[in-house]
């Protein structure tokens, strides 16, 4: 199958600080890449539509502001935490979608704690 | 508005043993349904989907079948594997754009 890369696996910041999460389709070009958060036990939300080339489209309730999403490329997304505080904790996971199928493909994630 | 509830875990088993994870689901209109399993330190991989009432779907010895009546697309297999210990999520799609995902079911299997 394709493959999806994150990039940091895991990071720690402090309050306060921005952080910059790197997803990257490896073998096929995504105009379209997702953007999940997941709490312990908890299911998979979505938080963005990541569009190359566009705006990003954000879910109700998350602050756009906050959460900074760029697709500069076919093969690159990056979502950066501004003003990181220790609520913004969590698992961070990607996924790129491959138009010929509508498939999405996911990155191992990113495991985000603010101190 | 759209949904997905499965049992919680873990579901603990032997080798050689049936699997039943079960994935309920509420939407309008007729989703698609999906299967995601999750290994220790990877992604998400589709596991397996069905477009439509009736449709199994199979996979690696997995099945489910897209029951509209009652709203299921429970998860089985025959005769688990110490390698299929993983997160199991249940997913359905509303349309082509975004997935709904279940809590997931953490699986465990002892030899």
């Amino acid at each position: 199958g394709a493959v999806v890369s994150q990039h940091p696996s895991w990071v720690i910041c402090k309050s306060g600080t921005s952080v910059k999460i790197e997803c990257r389709s490896l073998d096929f070009q995504a105009t379209t890449m997702f953007w999940y958060r997941q709490f312990p036990k908890q299911s998979l939300m979505l938080m963005a539509t990541s569009n190359e080339g566009s705006k990003a489209t954000y879910e109700q309730g998350v602050e756009k502001d906050k959460f900074l999403i760029n697709h500069a490329s076919l093969t690159l997304s990056t979502l950066t935490v501004t003003s990181a505080h220790p609520e913004d904790s969590s698992f961070y996971i990607c996924s790129a979608r491959r138009e010929s199928t509508y498939e999405q493909y996911f990155g191992p994630g990113t495991r985000l704690t603010v101190t | 508005g759209n949904s997905v509830t499965q049992m919680e875990g873990p579901v603990t088993l032997s080798e050689e043993a049936f699997l039943t994870i079960n994935c309920t689901y509420t939407a309008t209109g007729y989703p698609s349904l999906f299967w995601y399993v999750q290994y220790p330190g990877e992604g998400l991989q589709l596991l397996l989907k069905a477009t439509k009432a009736d449709d199994k779907g199979s996979n690696k010895g997995f099945e489910a079948t897209y029951r509209k009546e009652t709203t299921s697309f429970h998860l089985e297999k025959g005769s688990v594997q110490v390698s299929d210990s993983a997160v199991y999520f249940c997913a359905l799609t509303p349309n082509t754009d975004k997935l709904i995902f279940g809590t997931g079911t953490r699986l465990q299997v002892f030899p």
